[in-house]
């Protein structure tokens, strides 16, 4: 079982939906969560950073974490046709350590 | 515009020659990352540097792999002899230490015949 598990989808949603990005974790000593957004054939760029258990709000994305339930989401309201990538989750123990990464989910966007 | 960048852009190669990667991180960034992507294996870390020392490579196949850095502006990733198999998107990426945030390039598309 790995570390860090995340659906690759695709996900295909209707623009202007809420969609819902999810990765489960099993190790509990991760403190800082990260999410990625990855266009097709172009390199990851951070989109939210997350420091233990809480909300965070950026706009049209949100991204919670559950510590409890070893659960992160990431919420992307009123979704458009640019949105489409693949949405990577990540996370660390610490600084200095590794990030940890899911396999990625593809999310298509239909206008 | 601060940003990582990574030569070439591709790579088409045939089995068993050698390919060099280079990568130049954002300037003043002190930690170094070269990842391989596949859509089996997803993002996997090969090594990590950190004020040019290498803290980990355990993730590199060491009898055909190695990564350096020559000086601050420069990391390389070398694959000799290559083999199909490591056909994949190799991407830099940097940072800093004691901030997790990592900065990627955008990737070298390696293709091994």
């Amino acid at each position: 079982q790995k570390e860090v598990e995340q659906d690759p989808g695709p996900l295909s949603v209707p623009e202007g939906a809420i969609v819902s990005l999810n990765c489960t974790y099993s190790n509990s000593a991760f403190q800082y969560f990260m999410w990625y957004r990855q266009y097709s054939r172009k390199g990851p760029e951070l989109l939210m950073y997350t420091y233990s258990s809480g909300n965070k709000e950026d706009g049209r994305f949100t991204a919670q974490v559950d510590k409890s339930s070893k659960y992160i989401s990431l919420f992307i309201r009123d979704s458009q046709p640019s949105d489409s990538a693949t949405y990577l989750c990540a996370m660390s123990v610490g600084s200095n350590y590794q990030l940890i990464w899911g396999a990625g989910t593809k999310l298509i966007i239909k206008p | 515009d601060a940003r990582v960048t990574q030569t070439p852009r591709h790579k088409v190669t045939e089995m068993g020659q050698e390919v060099t990667m280079r990568c130049q991180p954002i300037l003043g960034h002190n930690t170094v990352f070269w990842y391989r992507q596949t859509m089996m294996q997803g993002l996997e870390l090969l090594a990590y540097f950190r004020n040019r020392a290498p803290l980990d490579d355990s993730g590199m196949p060491k009898d055909r792999f190695s990564a350096e850095m020559p000086d601050a502006t420069l990391a390389t990733l070398k694959i000799q002899p290559s083999e199909p198999r490591d056909s994949a998107v190799y991407f830099c990426a940097s940072g800093l230490v004691n901030e997790e945030t990592q900065y990627f390039g955008p990737g070298t598309r390696l293709l091994v015949l």
